[in-house]
């Protein structure tokens, strides 16, 4: 069966600079879910989009931004990236009310 | 607020032994659901299972099992005959409806040695 998809699974950044995380929901998901991830911490919801408006919103920095597509698909921008952004950062997506399913993750490294 | 506590940061046990992973949370919502997450050493957060807060009845799928008391607020989950594999960060999650806004407790490392 088809999962989340996310991409890249590993990306290295220097400070100052700016990265774009992707996430391909499961078919026919219309909720699409962010959560940030430090070293040894456990998952921190971010923002969440229900049929391409934000639903939630947690504790993004204001330095992020994200968007869900027409196709569903969700973009989390990120700017001005601090040592602190270095994280695993998830996905997840599930049908209005439904079972939430997470992503591979995505492991961004700032230097 | 929401808070998930799970208080037993690490465990280790020696392989076909059973371990309890403790679950206490904390809500004022009359309507949430309870999760548990297991994290494998390559990252990805695996689904296990979900529980709403109408349905205390336990519930065990093959060598897991979960113990519901909502007296207590607690949400416990049991491995029995323990494997290598079994190896993880376990999360217990709490959201105020199903799958939105999870609010994750701050997990319990099990190592299962052979």
């Amino acid at each position: 069966a088809a999962g989340v998809i996310q991409s890249p699974r590993h990306l290295i950044k220097e400070k100052r600079e700016t990265a774009t995380l992707k996430c391909y929901p499961i078919p026919r998901h219309d909720t699409v879910y962010w959560y940030q991830q430090g070293p040894g911490q456990d998952p921190q919801f971010l923002i969440s989009f229900y049929e391409k408006m934000q639903s939630d919103k947690g504790s993004i920095p204001d330095r992020f931004s994200a968007q869900q597509f027409s196709d569903y698909h969700s973009e989390l921008n990120m700017s001005s990236l601090e040592l602190g952004d270095s994280a695993l950062y998830f996905c997840a997506s599930s049908r209005q009310g439904g079972e939430l399913f997470f992503g591979e993750g995505s492991r961004l490294t700032v230097l | 607020a929401q808070k998930v506590t799970q208080a037993q940061t690490e465990i280790s046990v020696v392989e076909k032994e059973d371990v309890t992973l403790d679950c206490v949370y904390e809500t004022r919502d009359t309507t949430y659901y309870l999760f548990w997450y297991k994290q494998p050493p390559s990252g990805e957060l695996v689904f296990l299972i979900r529980r709403n807060s109408f349905d205390e009845q336990n519930e065990i799928s093959g060598r897991y099992s979960w113990n519901f008391q909502k007296s207590t607020s607690s949400f416990n989950f049991t491995i029995t005959a323990s494997q290598v594999v079994d190896s993880a960060v376990y999360f217990c999650a709490l959201s105020g409806n199903a799958g939105n806004m999870l609010t994750f407790g701050g997990g319990t490392r099990l190592m299962v040695k052979p």
